[in-house]
């Protein structure tokens, strides 16, 4: 079982939709990492937070670390929105990834 | 561009043949990370570098699987005696202590 999981595994949305992709994880961690990847692999920091909310354009983080859970909202969405999201979770020293959650954004 | 890059980009191999990837990270970040993916997958830990040193190596990690930073800048990943199962994106990453990682673009092997 994995350390780390996401939900939904695949999520489809009509542009302007709001969206919520859902990270838990089994274990204590130190922070929190959402990462965007793009088909063709590259992969993209989006956030790192051990508590709270972080919010950037579009894009929001939330986490309660007690509860093992964290949430990436995105606010009217887009299609350039499509991409796989993972969340990983930093304890110790290692980052442990969730499989991520395959966005699709239809106009 | 996130300031990490990676060679190659691409690597097709034979069964058996040794391959060696280079990522170049972020010039002040002191840790360094690599990675191994499949498709539908998350990133898989093989190691990390705090500077020259290794601090740590994943369990599950083959000793065929040897990677070095020798300045503690730049690292190179080799893989010895190669198998189809090790066809991936292999991932570099880098950064200051405990903070956000920022990725090089990935080496994809194909081992034939």
């Amino acid at each position: 079982k994995n350390e780390v999981e996401q939900s939904p595994q695949n999520l489809t949305a009509q542009e302007g939709e709001f969206i919520t992709i859902n990270c838990s994880y089994s274990v204590g961690i130190s922070a929190l990492h959402w990462l965007q990847q793009h088909p063709g692999g590259g992969i993209v920091s989006l956030f790192m937070l051990s508590s709270g909310k972080k919010k950037h354009g579009r894009l929001i983080a939330t986490i309660n670390i007690q509860e093992k859970h964290s949430s990436l909202h995105i606010t009217a969405s887009h299609p350039r929105d499509s991409a796989v999201y993972i969340c990983a979770a930093l304890r110790g020293n290692q980052f442990y990834f969730g499989t991520g959650t395959s966005l699709t954004v239809i106009p | 561009d996130t300031g990490v890059s990676q060679n190659p980009r691409h690597k097709i191999t034979k069964r058996g043949q040794n391959v060696t990837f280079r990522c170049d990270p972020i010039s002040e970040h002191n840790r360094l990370y690599w990675y191994r993916q499949t498709l539908g997958q998350g990133p898989e830990f093989l190691t990390y570098f705090q500077n020259e040193a290794q601090l740590e190596k994943s369990r599950l990690l083959s000793d065929r699987f040897s990677a070095e930073r020798p300045k503690g800048s730049f690292s190179t990943l080799e893989i010895q005696r190669t198998e189809q199962g090790d066809s991936a994106m292999y991932l570099c990453a880098s950064s200051l202590v405990l903070n956000e990682q920022f990725f090089g673009p990935g080496t994809r092997l194909t081992v034939l």
